[in-house]
């Protein structure tokens, strides 16, 4: 049981457009998300989070978004570098807090 | 700036061998995690333990061993190893329960079984 899905493998996206990542979750008592990045070889590192008293959050090029009542999130780059190819992890937790649960990530391909 | 190091980088086993991933941090955390990475399946919690002396299962626990040797340290065991535990496993480490949930991972162990 997936609780958190990131369904799309990959986007490609061109320099300087904006780049729209998208996670959902099943679980209703979740009530704190993040976004990490990775690149190949390296482990993840964290990027972004938003609890759920926000429904954005902004950080620089990235901004997160959350939408309870759809159990929806994503994640707003703008404008895409091309340092930005990475894939993307969603993660959601409850509080109290004692591990994350992760999506399956999305592959991101900004071409110059 | 060590933050989490995991050792072996890489490792080949034969189906039934065993080994110890290895994992320290050094940011005076309290939590630290073993996650395993699949294609399509992305991260996957095998076990944490979210203070020293307490280990608890993840998602996927079977076939693995865990041991908080102390706060900077956990590591991982695979007593039988099978071709089913060809991953990646990173190692990550947080401040404690409760907090932001930001975590730190390691840059990762590639084990291929058999």
């Amino acid at each position: 049981d997936q609780q958190v899905k990131q369904n799309s493998p990959s986007l490609s996206v061109q320099e300087g457009r904006i780049s729209i990542l998208n996670c959902d979750y099943t679980n209703s008592m979740f009530d704190y998300f993040l976004w990490y990045k990775k690149y190949p070889a390296e482990g993840p590192t964290f990027l972004i989070s938003i609890s759920s008293i926000k429904d954005k959050n902004e950080d620089g090029r990235f901004t997160v978004f959350l939408n309870k009542s759809a159990k929806h999130l994503s994640l707003h780059i703008v404008p895409s570098q091309p340092g930005d190819s990475a894939v993307y992890f969603c993660a959601a937790s409850s509080w109290g807090f004692q591990k994350l649960v992760f999506g399956t990530g999305t592959r991101l391909l900004v071409s110059p | 700036n060590a933050g989490v190091t995991q050792t072996p980088k890489f490792q080949v086993l034969k189906t039934g061998q065993s080994m110890t991933l290895q994992c320290a941090q050094d940011m005076n955390h309290n939590s630290m995690y073993w996650y395993r990475q699949d294609p399509g399946m992305g991260l996957r919690l095998i076990y944490y333990s979210a203070s020293e002396g307490t280990t608890d299962k993840g998602e996927v626990p079977n076939g693995y061993n865990v041991s908080r040797l102390n706060k900077r340290e956990f590591s991982l065991r695979l007593e039988s190893a099978a071709p089913s535990q060809t991953s990646v496993y990173f190692c990550a480490s947080s401040e404690a329960p409760g907090n932001t949930g930001e975590l730190f991972f390691g840059e990762g162990s590639r084990l291929t079984v058999l």
